[in-house]
């Protein structure tokens, strides 16, 4: 079944210490996107791709890097530089266009990442 | 900028009435207005969607919403509440201008009563 895989699903980090979270999309999509969630802020976009080797910065960049060296990878890396990384992290797809199913965001099960 | 607002942290329906979860948006253009529900611990799930055509849309698990251009809103409804419709749920509307960004509302827990 096609989907978007995110992993790992629980990561603990140390303060000072980069982390990467892994996204893999097998639904051909263009776009992917970064997501943080915190209760009650709902979700912020940090990056999003449109295309590959292509990115652009969110409205919360700041601490975060990604690359896009293929169409279905987009990892994200949690600097040491981003002072409260402890959130849910979602990682989503979609494809433009005018076909049935073409603009729906398509999400992750999501990574929880706990700075200790 | 494209903006959209939830105003209700949370919603407390009986189970059985109907539910409104409620929905405004400031676009320039025409908006492509979505909902999503996510669970616990989960990724959000694709419930609807509007884009062009008629202003009731219907969508997974009996839901629906109404386009209202005037009033610049998409709420979210459903006929009849079932207490496993007790979820986070989020609007969203995707951004016209050149990107394919796409803006989320802060969520409204509801919470369905038996």
């Amino acid at each position: 079944d096609g989907g978007i895989t995110q992993s790992p699903k629980y990561l603990f980090r140390k303060e000072g210490q980069n982390v990467t979270l892994s996204c893999e999309q097998n639904l051909n999509h263009d776009a992917m996107y970064w997501y943080r969630q915190d209760p009650g802020q709902g979700l912020r976009l940090i990056y999003y791709s449109q295309i590959v080797n292509d990115f652009q910065k969110g409205d919360i960049a700041e601490g975060y890097s990604v690359s896009r060296e293929k169409k279905e990878s987009f990892p994200l890396t949690v600097t040491s530089a981003q002072k409260n990384p402890t959130a849910f992290y979602l990682c989503a797809s979609s494809l433009p266009g005018l076909g049935s199913g073409a603009n729906v965001l398509t999400f992750g099960a999501g990574s929880r990442l706990t700075v200790l | 900028a494209q903006s959209v607002a939830q105003p209700e942290d949370q919603v407390n329906v009986a189970e059985g009435n109907p539910l409104t979860v409620k929905c405004t948006y400031s676009v320039s253009g025409n908006p492509y207005l979505f909902w999503y529900v996510q669970y616990p611990n989960r990724g959000l799930q694709f419930l609807l969607k509007y884009i062009t055509g008629d202003n009731l849309v219907k969508g997974s698990y009996g839901f629906e919403a109404e386009f209202n251009k005037s009033q610049t809103s998409f709420h979210l409804k459903k006929p009849s509440a079932l207490v496993s419709d007790s979820a986070l749920y989020f609007c969203a509307v995707r951004d016209l201008s050149g990107t394919y960004k796409y803006i989320f509302g802060t969520g409204t827990r509801l919470k369905v009563l038996a």
